[in-house]
């Protein structure tokens, strides 16, 4: 059964940083591209970036380019989102998920809510 | 703004028919399967519909998608008070190359 656990959300202040994590489970990890994706409070889904199984193929959206890095550890079965110069437009829910045939996300995980506020 | 276009609300009474549509461009939905979520409060997405018609198991065959050219549609039938949820519309987009959604429709049973 596949299983997404995400990690690292909390408050951070307007310029600050945050990294989250998403431990997965249920799937043999390097073989899927991962995905994050938010959704603001009440607003709907935004697709932020994706990562290959082998880490060689990354894209991010225009919104974040520049601020957001990802990466993965597939000894870990983990994939990673590194967040700077944090506005408080990026107050959301960050769902981590798995992209099936490199093309639409069949899993989710919880979801871990990062809010950016002085 | 989202790039593809749902209606923001929909509704129909238990036993009922509700379509739910979805209108994007040759770059997204005319070029690239779509797929539908459903995201019930508070929880995280689930997958409802793949590949324009296609249901994981365990979805229920009330629930069924169509695309022709570049709108989809959803449909629910026999409506029960569970599927009061937001549903939300996503597909491939060519020039961005990555997934672009649908600004969600939420669903009323009344």
């Amino acid at each position: 059964q596949v299983h997404l656990v995400e990690s690292g959300g909390g408050l951070v202040k307007p310029g600050g940083s945050l990294r989250l994590s998403c431990a997965a489970s249920g799937f043999t990890f390097s073989d899927y591209y991962m995905t994050w994706v938010r959704q603001a409070p009440g607003k709907g889904l935004e697709w932020i970036s994706y990562i290959s199984g082998t880490s060689s193929y990354i894209n991010y959206a225009d919104s974040v380019k520049g601020r957001v890095s990802i990466s993965r550890d597939n000894s870990k079965k983990s994939v990673f989102l590194q967040m700077n110069s944090l506005r408080a437009e990026d107050t959301a829910v960050y769902f981590c998920a798995r992209l099936h045939s490199s093309s639409w996300i069949d899993y989710w995980g919880q979801g871990s809510l990062v809010t950016v506020s002085s | 703004q989202s790039v593809l276009t749902q209606p923001p609300s929909a509704s129909g009474t238990p036993g009922q028919r509700v379509t739910i549509s979805c209108s994007g461009s040759n770059s997204n939905v005319g070029q690239n399967p779509v797929n539908w979520y459903q995201q019930l409060p508070g929880t995280a997405p689930k997958l409802l519909i793949y590949n324009n018609d296609e249901r994981p198991s365990g979805v229920p065959d009330r629930f069924s998608g169509s695309k022709s050219g570049t709108s989809a549609s959803l449909a629910i039938s026999g409506l029960q008070s569970d599927d009061e949820a937001d549903y939300y519309c996503a597909a491939w987009h060519d020039s961005l190359n990555g997934p672009v959604f649908g600004g969600g429709t939420k669903l009323t049973v009344l």
